[in-house]
């Protein structure tokens, strides 16, 4: 069964900090993954997805198939990086998503 | 830009109740999904829809029901309210092209009573 876990509920970093949040999933087979964001009060958007390889407000996501991961990362967060984080995987042609608990950032000046 | 509405923000039914949610998206998608958000769980699919009046069970159906009788709108029924369905109700569609993303509606926030 496909599953998707997001080990931290909260992480709060200082302003200038790296942050990292972690995202393992567990699938036999290619593995379609991405991240959402959901700012206070907005709707859930799509922050990145692997297979396009960019760099959307500064954070980056490699997939790492040997250890079934796809960690996303920041070198120095910003406040308005605060926000609740999911990491999805996607897994058929419906463009159906199993979506992980989320993590919830708090970034502090 | 692509638009996913939902008829309500915010909603307040008593238990026995028999409650619609309505979404309708303009950018003419074959798929339409609906999920629930709880914390600590993330959102999990109830229902999906890849046509009109054709609809597949997401993880956890229970309790619902939906209807496609137009392209750009999927309805979530809950047939009997229970207050173990308040909830954040989330809707989002996606074509059926390629490897779109799926665009999400504001949601609706649910109280059972």
């Amino acid at each position: 069964a496909q599953r998707v876990t997001q080990p931290e509920k909260l992480l709060s970093v200082f302003k200038g900090a790296p942050v990292e949040l972690k995202c393992n999933y567990s699938y036999s087979g290619s593995p379609e993954l991405f991240w959402y964001v959901q700012y206070s009060r907005q709707r859930l958007q799509l922050l990145l997805r692997h297979i396009s390889r960019e760099s959307i407000k500064g954070f980056t996501a490699d997939l790492n198939k040997g250890e079934t991961s796809f960690h996303l990362k920041k070198p120095f967060a910003q406040e308005e990086d605060s926000a609740m984080y999911y990491c999805a995987l996607g897994t058929d042609s419906w463009g159906k998503l199993q979506f992980g608990a989320g993590t919830q950032v708090v970034v502090t000046p | 830009d692509v638009k996913v509405t939902q008829s309500s923000r915010y909603l307040v039914k008593r238990t026995g109740e028999k409650v619609f949610l309505e979404c309708v998206q303009d950018m003419d998608h074959e798929n339409m999904f609906w999920y629930r958000q709880d914390p600590g769980l993330g959102l999990r699919l109830i229902y999906f829809s890849y046509d009109v009046k054709m609809k597949e069970k997401g993880d956890i159906p229970e309790g619902y029901s939906v209807s496609r009788e137009k392209k750009e709108r999927f309805s979530l029924i809950l047939e009997s309210a229970s207050t173990n369905q308040t909830s954040m109700y989330l809707c989002a569609s996606r074509s059926a092209e390629g490897t779109d993303t799926q665009y999400f509606g504001p949601g609706t926030r649910l109280t059972v009573l």
